[in-house]
């Protein structure tokens, strides 16, 4: 169990569909992320939220929207994506800048047909 | 720029020793991390070891850090099928928070 946890676990849709994936964190932390999994390439990171606040953005297209209305809940908004969006999808947190641990969710497995 | 490089795959014997290896471009690096993920699983922190460190020893894991070199290793002692799995390496890069992960080492165990 490691406190983070993110649904859908699975998730199929189509180029014109709108959905949102949800993560949420019951450790207390105050720093979460949104990184990207695929086959192709290692974890990359696209977002980090710290005390709600948006401090990172890793060039990531605007058909990805992050929200992060409080510091336990992340949401990744998604719209127009293309089937090179399809990638295992994790959700982090961690206490602090600097701070040692990030602690992961499962994914969330998207698959955009 | 920062980039973090592991070999793809590894096999090892049930009961042996498995020696992952990973290499890493930031010198300014303060952390380095493994994570280990399981199928259908998100990343679990294993170990993480400080850069003014050279050895670190937690049970059956020993992380060395050769800083000269850029040169991280993870070393499982007595391997078991439950280790099989894909071990990431990470460094602490530059940016707010950041970590750089290497494309993950796939660990088979066979009996």
């Amino acid at each position: 169990e490691t406190g983070v946890t993110q649904t859908p676990r699975h998730l199929v849709m189509g180029m014109t569909n709108k959905k949102s994936l949800k993560c949420e964190q019951h450790l207390g932390h105050n720093a979460m992320y949104w990184y990207k999994q695929s086959a192709k390439k290692p974890l990359e990171l696209m977002f980090v939220y710290s005390l709600e606040e948006r401090v990172e953005n890793n060039s990531v297209p605007s058909r990805f929207s992050p929200e992060c209305p409080n510091s336990s809940h992340l949401f990744l908004h998604l719209h127009t994506l293309q089937p090179e969006d399809s990638a295992l999808y994790l959700c982090a947190s961690s206490q602090g800048a600097g701070g040692n641990e990030q602690f992961f969710g499962p994914g969330t497995r998207l698959t955009v047909l | 720029g920062e980039d973090v490089e592991q070999s793809l795959f590894l096999s090892v014997r049930e009961g042996d020793s498995s020696v992952i290896n990973c290499t890493y471009t930031d010198s300014s690096s303060t952390y380095l991390y493994w994570y280990k993920q399981e199928p259908g699983a998100g990343l679990q922190l294993l170990t993480y070891i400080f850069s003014n460190m050279d050895m670190k020893q937690d049970q059956r894991l020993t992380v060395l850090l050769n800083k000269k070199d850029k040169h991280l290793s993870l070393r499982i002692a007595d391997t078991q099928t439950g280790d099989s799995a894909i071990y990431f390496c990470a460094e602490r890069g530059g940016g707010y928070n950041k970590l750089i992960f290497g494309a993950g080492t796939r660990l088979a165990v066979h009996p």
